[in-house]
């Protein structure tokens, strides 16, 4: 089966203008989180989705947002850019129900996103 | 909060020798804890995931873990290593969130190069 898929796979912006990063899910995954990675930081996670409700936030600025869409893709939104949010952004699906601790998390191939 | 470290940036072992990469964790509860690989432009696969049961994990290309409750410790082994194990190794553990949600926290990651 399809696995998750990530658009744009690289983009480049520069400071002040705004991005949109999608995200599909493996089919009958109900459940998208959102996770930064640099090389100071590492990996860190910034939000998730259920049911097209956000469950959970981490500790990022509100220019960081994010949306899931009643087929269970996701976007998320990154607002008046800065340099230090050059980053791959990775997106991951997972059924998130039931045992949900347990599911293991699905990850794309991410979207590097490059700040000028 | 939960946490895990991954003392070791960078671990270097020979063709055809047990490999292992290293990782403590901090948890209120019981731990539910993963290992997934990130291969140069790539998301994260992961490799296997401990949450209750037999001490020794087995998991994709293997590899296997061993759970130390006393040690805290979830290290990665596998038995004779390839060159295309190369890569970098994340070690992370279930952090639960709000509303029956839950994120991953993740170590720094042990970059793992197998030497010809």
């Amino acid at each position: 089966k399809a696995g998750v898929t990530q658009t744009p796979r690289y983009l480049i912006k520069t400071r002040g203008q705004q991005v949109t990063l999608s995200c599909s899910p493996i089919s009958g995954h109900r459940s998208v989180s959102w996770y930064q990675q640099t090389p100071g930081q590492g990996l860190q996670f910034l939000f998730e989705y259920f049911s097209e409700t956000q469950r959970n936030k981490g500790n990022f600025p509100g220019r960081f947002s994010g949306r899931q869409f009643s087929n269970s893709r996701s976007e998320m939104n990154v607002s008046t850019l800065e340099l230090g949010d050059s980053a791959l952004y990775l997106c991951a699906s997972s059924l998130g129900q039931g045992a949900s601790g347990a599911n293991v998390l699905t990850f794309g191939a991410g979207s590097r996103l490059t700040v000028l | 909060a939960q946490s895990v470290a991954q003392p070791e940036d960078q671990v270097n072992v020979a063709e055809g020798n047990p490999l292992t990469v290293k990782c403590t964790y901090s948890v209120s509860g019981n731990p539910y804890l993963f290992w997934y690989v990130q291969y140069p432009n790539r998301g994260l696969q992961f490799l296997l995931k401990y949450i209750t049961g037999d001490n020794l994990v087995k998991g994709s290309y293997g590899f296997e873990a061993e759970f130390n409750k006393s040690q805290t410790s979830f290290h990665l082994k596998k038995p004779s290593a390839l060159v295309s194990d190369s890569a970098l190794y994340f070690c992370a553990v279930r952090d639960p969130g709000g509303a029956g949600s839950y994120q991953l926290t993740f170590g720094k990651g042990t970059k793992l190069s197998v030497i010809p």
